[in-house]
């Protein structure tokens, strides 16, 4: 069984389109999250939700919503798309937002934007 | 503020040699230090980690030593293999956030 899934895989749009990124995981944690990895592999957090509720926001255009139905869901919602987000955004989770948990990850989902 | 800082790759090897991926971190506290793996087309897997100082972390043959007074976390293998090429990220957790962050990742391709 997928532990976090991610879809879609493979997503090529053109600019000024809005596109949507759907996140699930199945391990019953309780924290989810949301990273951009550029074409240098550089990765970076974006939201971090804990139990449906936003606790990490970092400097990301508003341009990106994330939305939590549930804390086994966090889609990512991207308005009027711009070249740079071209990317590979992963979605990982962790048991809870404290300690030393694992964070597992999805398999991730490359954006081209055209 | 917090940070993580890797040696920059790539990193060639031949199999069987030894492998030392340097990674150093500014921390405030006492952060939790993980190595993720990321092979080709694939999520980062948690490789190995270590929540306090002075704890070995070990897996697959990886091993990584958490050095406060050097605030290192190196990665080591003995042995490489083909199969080891990938790009590693080392991470901290921050104890007062709780928040990750990576390192740019080094990128590692053993050649048979």
């Amino acid at each position: 069984d997928t532990a976090v899934s991610q879809t879609p895989k493979y997503l090529v749009t053109q600019m000024g389109n809005d596109k949507s990124i759907k996140c699930e995981q199945n391990l019953g944690h309780d924290t989810m999250y949301w990273y951009k990895q550029d074409s240098k592999k550089f990765l970076k957090i974006m939201f971090s939700y804990n139990n449906k509720e936003l606790i990490i926001n970092e400097t990301v255009p508003n341009r990106f919503s994330p939305k939590s139905p549930d804390k086994a869901h966090l889609n990512l919602h991207i308005n009027s798309l711009e070249l740079g987000d071209s990317a590979v955004y992963f979605c990982a989770s962790s048991r809870n937002s404290r300690g030393a948990g694992e964070q597992y990850f999805g398999p991730g989902t490359r954006l081209t934007v055209t | 503020g917090d940070s993580v800082t890797q040696m920059e790759g790539p990193v060639t090897l031949s199999e069987e040699a030894f492998l030392t991926i340097n990674c150093t971190y500014t921390a405030t506290g006492y952060p939790s230090l993980f190595w993720y793996v990321q092979y080709p087309g694939e999520g980062l897997q948690l490789l190995l980690k270590a929540t306090k100082a002075d704890d070995k972390g070990s897996n697959k043959g990886f091993e990584a030593t958490y050095r406060k007074e050097t605030t290192s976390f190196h990665l080591e293998k003995g042995s490489v293999q083909v199969s080891d090429s990938a790009v590693y990220f080392c991470a901290l957790l921050t104890s007062g956030t709780y928040k990750y962050i990576f390192g740019t990742g080094t990128r590692l391709k053993v050649l048979a």
